[in-house]
């Protein structure tokens, strides 16, 4: 079965500073996907960013990047130059044959 | 841009009621799911579909039921609802695993379903 670990429960930082979010993983998949969401106050959740098990580079789209570590099953978020309107819940989640698996979250808050 | 609009944003129903929570969305996608989100637990996949007439149980599917009658829409019914079934009950939906890989899901904006 495939599980996603979040160890940080809430993680703060201050703006325009970079934040590293931790996401491990377990899957006996040869191939997968990692995915990281977003989650504002307002409850939608915003698709950020995503990492195939066999892409060779990491991930990035703006500010996001994926440091994606194969060998240690880790796939963790940094987003740099943080602002405020970066507060908000993150998701880690592995792709199960059309299916998502989500871990338990992480709180960020930027502070001014 | 992707649209996945569920039909309410809060909701307030009573013990014993039959509920039912639409979902719509206009991208074509083949696939769509049913999620509940609770404090700690992230989110938990109650039953997706990934075709007309389709339904696959998820994690948590006791006390749900759901209906696909069109390939824009996705249902979700809570047969008779209890309190433990309050919760945040979010949307999605995605092109099928096979076309160019994967897919990321597309979510609503979620309801609130609150169970008295």
């Amino acid at each position: 079965a495939q599980k996603i670990t979040q160890t940080q429960p809430g993680m703060f930082v201050q703006e325009k500073e970079a934040v590293t979010l931790d996401c491990t993983y377990d899957t006996s998949d040869q191939s997968y996907g990692l995915f990281w969401y977003k989650q504002p106050s307002s409850g939608e959740m915003i698709f950020l960013i995503y990492q195939g098990s066999y892409d060779e580079q990491n991930a990035t789209e703006g500010r996001y990047s994926l440091n994606f570590q194969k060998a240690r099953k880790s796939a963790n978020l940094v987003i740099s130059a943080s602002q405020l309107g970066d507060s908000a819940m993150y998701f880690c989640a592995i792709d199960g044959y059309n299916k998502l698996i989500f871990g338990a979250g992480t709180r960020l808050a930027v502070h001014p | 841009d992707v649209k996945v609009t569920q039909s309410s944003r809060y909701l307030v129903k009573r013990t014993g009621e039959k509920v039912f929570l639409e979902c719509v969305q206009d991208m074509d996608h083949e696939n769509m799911f049913w999620y509940r989100q609770d404090p700690g637990l992230g989110l938990r996949l109650i039953y997706f579909s990934y075709d007309v007439k389709m339904k696959e149980k998820g994690d948590i599917p006791e006390g749900y039921s759901v209906s696909r009658e069109k390939k824009e829409r996705f249902s979700l019914i809570l047969e008779s609802a209890s309190t433990n079934q309050t919760s945040m009950y979010l949307c999605a939906s995605s092109f099928r695993y096979d076309r160019e890989g994967d897919q990321p899901q597309h979510f609503g904006d979620g309801t609130r379903l609150s169970i008295l």
